[in-house]
């Protein structure tokens, strides 16, 4: 069955250092894959876009990976502040002409 | 106007009756989308349109869900005889085309009482 993952659920850091958040899927040949982030009673905002044919994007302190062979794409936060505190979501849109669909997301909190 | 709109932001109804969601779209977006997202859950696609037409309606969890958009634009996503577990929060989003960024609106929150 089709299948998106992404790690734990939470994710705790301290101000200052860097992050990984994973995104893993299973029987999707994603177009392309992004990153949301989300806050708290508020809708999805966009992040990052990431085509097959890209191995990295980069945007200020983010950088995005993606690998179809693995079948996985990273996330990478790098001089995290509290503000960077939220539920970050990957969304991939398959080739097959579904609906890009949401992981599950997985819920970073930065502490000072 | 700057951003994706809907209203209202909170509607708490009666089980068994029907609500009407509506979204604004960014202008020009030709591609719009309705998600539900329940507490702590997340996003479950519910259908997306193309212009006024609906390719993908897989994601209606039943028949009392129905949806529409006219003059590419506002849409407007019906439940009928609600019932609790439609409780969720109804996010839309629109994008300029199909595989490009979407914009989120705030989103709808509905309690079914």
């Amino acid at each position: 069955s089709q299948k998106i993952e992404q790690n734990s659920e939470a994710l705790n850091i301290q101000e200052g250092k860097s992050a990984t958040l994973t995104c893993n899927y299973t029987n999707y040949s994603p177009a392309y894959l992004q990153w949301y982030r989300q806050d708290p009673g508020r809708g999805p905002v966009f992040l990052l876009l990431i085509r097959e044919n890209e191995k990295e994007k980069r945007k200020e302190r983010l950088k995005v990976t993606f690998d179809t062979t693995l079948k996985q794409s990273l996330f990478h936060i790098t001089a995290s502040q509290p503000a960077d505190s939220a539920t970050y979501l990957c969304a991939l849109d398959p080739l097959n002409g579904q609906n890009f669909v949401f992981g599950p997301g997985t819920r970073l909190s930065v502490l000072p | 106007g700057a951003g994706v709109s809907q209203s209202p932001s909170n509607k708490v109804t009666e089980k068994g009756k029907d609500v009407e969601l509506r979204c604004d779209p960014i202008s020009g977006h030709t591609a719009l989308y309705w998600y539900r997202q329940r507490l702590g859950q997340g996003l479950e696609f519910l259908i997306y349109f193309q212009g006024n037409s609906a390719p993908d309606k897989s994601g209606l969890p039943s028949d009392r869900f129905s949806a529409e958009r006219t003059g590419e634009s506002v849409s407007t996503l019906t439940i009928q005889r609600t019932q609790q577990e439609d409780s969720a929060v109804y996010l839309c989003a629109s994008s300029l085309e199909r595989r490009r960024e979407a914009f989120f609106g705030q989103g709808t929150r509905l309690t079914v009482v």
